[in-house]
């Protein structure tokens, strides 16, 4: 699986947009790009992912460029139960593949 | 609840005993993962099966680790002659053919080695 590239930590105010961004200059065609989410002592959640196309759902939408270089995630409306750490992975879907989480995003939402 | 459930919650031993977690993943999921985390760090992969066969194992999971998935359901990972390093948060995550793209974890089972 390629690497990816992301800020250690962020901050975000309460109510606005959080824009977590993720490099992954090496990804190959039928690599997708995933965002899972973990908050303190929990297993990490599915939030969103994409191919090459942006993406939304219920929890988040997903912009990926052009050249599939890079994506951010974007939280429309931060909350104060949006404070977790946020992991990029790149991955083929196959059912069969692992997740290799790099160290994530502790995204702090403050009030 | 239809989620993945690990149990127990906490594990706290002594250096050298044998320790057992479980995992029962979400009923239709014919593929099951074990993870490891340390503080500060993302889940590193350990071993995963596909029903009851044990399809790939990390470097990680040394000679002390096994791991079971006897009928295709449930799981277990069992730690021998544990040793201070073994503390961690053990999480088990499965996923289905087709479906859902995402992988489901459960909470985890916080081991620590006194």
């Amino acid at each position: 699986d390629a690497k990816t590239t992301q800020p250690t930590s962020m901050d975000c105010a309460e109510g606005r947009a959080a824009n977590l961004p993720c490099n992954h200059s090496t990804i190959s065609g039928n690599e997708y790009v995933y965002w899972y989410r973990q908050i303190h002592s929990q297993g990490p959640q599915y939030i969103i992912h994409g191919l090459k196309n942006n993406e939304t759902n219920e929890m988040a939408s997903l912009i990926i460029t052009e050249d599939r270089k890079s994506s951010t995630l974007i939280l429309p409306h931060a909350t104060l139960r949006d404070t977790a750490v946020y992991y990029c992975i790149v991955s083929q879907r196959n059912a069969g593949n692992m997740l290799t989480f790099g160290g994530g995003t502790r995204l702090m939402v403050k009030p | 609840d239809t989620g993945v459930s690990q149990d127990p919650r906490h594990k706290i031993t002594k250096r050298g005993q044998n320790v057992t977690f479980r995992c029962d993943p979400i009923s239709e999921h014919n593929r099951l993962y074990w993870y490891r985390q340390t503080l500060g760090q993302g889940p590193e992969f350990l071993t995963y099966f596909q029903n009851e066969a044990q399809l790939e194992k990390s470097r990680l999971l040394s000679d002390r680790f096994s791991a079971e998935r006897p009928k295709g359901s449930f799981s277990t990972l069992e730690i021998q002659r544990t040793e201070q390093g073994d503390s961690a948060m053990y999480l088990c995550a499965s996923r289905g053919e087709g479906a859902l793209p995402g992988y489901t974890f459960g909470s985890g089972t916080r081991l620590t080695v006194v």
